[in-house]
C-alpha cells in the first residue's frame, strides 16, 4: 500500500497566520490527492479533491498544491473556525489517509 | 444528501459486526458507497466501497473478514466484518465515493464528499 505521511503533526498558530500542512506519498500518486477537515465528535469533511480543486462552498483560504509524492494545505489568514485536524488521503490503488495534523490556537 | 449509520455499538469478540448506512435525499444510483473507520491506534482507514451493481472493492488487510451489499429499494448498504477481535473496535464511517480511474480516464470524483455523522462500536465481551 501506498503509505501517506503528514507533516507537522501538530502545529500551533494564531488567528490571522498563513499555515501549511504537507503531505508525502511513499510512491508516485500523480495528483490523486484529497484533503479532509475534522473536528472533534465530527466525519471529516471534504476540503480539497484533485490536489488542488476546492470543493464547492469551502472558502477560498484553502489551498492545495502538488504532484507526484510532495503535496500541500495552504490556509491563508487562519480563522478561529479552522483550528480541526486535517488529513490527506489518496486514491491511487487501496486508499489510505495520512496520520493528520492537527492545528491548535496558540 | 444524508447518509446515517446504524446497528450495534457492542459486539462480542469472533462475532460478527453488522452496520447499514441509509442514504436520504438522492439515489444510491450513479455512485459508489464506502466504510472507513477511525480509532486511536490505527487513524482513518478506508475498509472498502460498493456499486449499485453490487460489484465491491475492498481495502486487502479486510478482505477475508468484510462482505458488503446494497439494497437500492431501501436506498441503504451495509456493513458486515466477521471474527472481530478488540483491535475493531473504532468508529465507523459510511461515505459516498469515490470514483475510479482505469488507465488514464476517471469516472466519478476521486473524494468522499458526503459522510455521516459515525457511529461507535466497541468490541468486547
Amino acid at each position: 500500500d501506498i503509505q501517506m505521511t503528514q507533516s507537522p503533526s501538530s502545529l500551533s498558530a494564531s488567528v490571522g497566520d498563513r499555515v501549511t500542512i504537507t503531505c508525502r506519498a511513499s510512491q508516485n500518486i500523480d495528483t490523486y490527492l484529497t484533503w479532509y477537515q475534522q473536528k472533534p465528535g465530527k466525519a471529516p469533511e471534504l476540503l480539497i479533491y484533485a490536489a488542488s480543486t476546492l470543493q464547492s462552498g469551502v472558502p477560498s483560504r484553502f489551498s492545495g498544491g502538488g504532484s507526484g509524492t510532495d503535496f500541500t494545505l495552504t490556509i491563508s489568514g487562519l480563522q478561529r473556525e479552522d483550528f480541526a485536524t486535517y488529513y490527506c488521503q489518496h486514491s491511487h490503488g487501496t486508499r489510505t489517509f495520512g496520520q493528520g495534523t492537527k492545528v491548535d490556537i496558540k | 444528501v444524508q447518509l446515517q449509520e446504524s446497528g450495534p455499538g457492542l459486539v462480542k469478540p469472533s462475532e460478527t459486526l453488522s452496520l447499514t448506512c441509509t442514504v436520504s435525499g438522492d439515489s444510491l444510483n450513479n455512485y459508489s458507497w464506502s466504510w472507513m473507520r477511525q480509532s486511536a491506534e490505527k487513524g482513518l482507514e478506508w475498509i472498502g466501497r460498493i456499486y449499485t451493481s453490487g460489484n465491491t472493492d475492498y481495502n486487502p488487510s479486510l478482505k477475508s473478514r468484510v462482505t458488503m451489499s446494497v439494497d437500492t429499494s431501501r436506498n441503504q448498504f451495509s456493513l458486515q466484518v466477521t471474527s472481530v477481535t478488540a483491535a475493531d473496535t473504532a468508529v465507523y464511517y459510511c461515505a459516498r465515493g469515490d470514483g475510479y480511474c482505469i488507465r488514464t480516464t476517471c469516472y466519478g470524483l476521486l473524494a468522499f464528499d458526503i459522510w455521516g455523522q459515525g457511529t461507535m462500536v466497541v468490541v468486547s465481551s
